[in-house]
């Protein structure tokens, strides 16, 4: 299960804060990503960044922003913006093959409560 | 954007039958359809999965197969297993996949 870690494994935060949860890879990968999962729902994408210095926004990238200074890294920080913060958060990360049709690897996931 | 179906949302089998799970999209572009299996708490982790350009692949118990003409692709689980128990997603797309909403599969011994 190595490679990709995650950081904290658990998160409060208050109303109104900025919250960053960490997500570091060691498989010198191209390819980062976050995903939120809620309970009974799938996986929804909120960045994507295929190389450093570079990212996309998915399907629910408000309220969410994240940066790509290194290779290995690529941080998720949740602002006050994002009305409905308290979900389990996963970074995964893949080759990055030039369509994109490669495996993703996951992280542990990161479970944020806004109390 | 691409808009993925996921059927059943529960599934109960006896131990040794065959477990089926369907998936559909909408987007025609989507080449790669990975299948994810993920046990309460844990994080996801692959199965299988298939590309566009094949019909169907097989890995021991497990297959896939893709029909692009009416853009659906199932999940065959053969002899499960207690083990096999489990949430289920499947997802389609390239960079951007898109997951269905899962398939709760319970194996009774």
């Amino acid at each position: 299960d190595g490679g990709i870690t995650q950081s904290p494994k658990y998160l409060f935060r208050k109303e109104g804060q900025n919250v960053t949860l960490s997500c570091e890879q060691n498989l010198n990968h191209d390819a980062m990503y976050w995903y939120r999962q809620d309970p009974g729902q799938g996986l929804r994408l909120i960045y994507y960044s295929q190389i450093v210095n570079d990212f996309q926004k998915g399907d629910i990238a408000e309220g969410y922003s994240v940066s790509r200074e290194k290779k290995e890294s690529f941080p998720l920080t949740v602002t006050s913006a994002q009305k409905n913060p308290t979900a389990f958060y996963l970074c995964a990360s893949s080759i990055g093959a030039r369509f994109g049709d490669d495996e993703q690897f996951f992280g542990p996931g990161t479970r944020l409560t806004v109390l | 954007g691409e808009n993925v179906e996921q059927h059943p949302s529960t599934l109960s089998v006896q131990e040794g039958d065959s477990a089926v799970i369907k998936c559909t999209y909408s987007d025609s572009a989507s080449n790669y359809f990975p299948w994810y299996k993920q046990e309460l708490g844990k994080r996801p982790q692959l199965i299988i999965d298939i590309r566009s350009n094949v019909g169907e692949k097989k890995d021991q118990r497990i297959a896939v197969t893709l029909n692009k003409t009416a853009k659906h692709f199932s999940l065959h689980i053969t002899e499960t297993q207690p083990e096999d128990s489990a949430v289920y997603f499947c997802a389609s797309g390239g960079y951007q996949l898109t997951f269905g909403k899962g398939t709760k599969l319970s194996v009774i011994p």
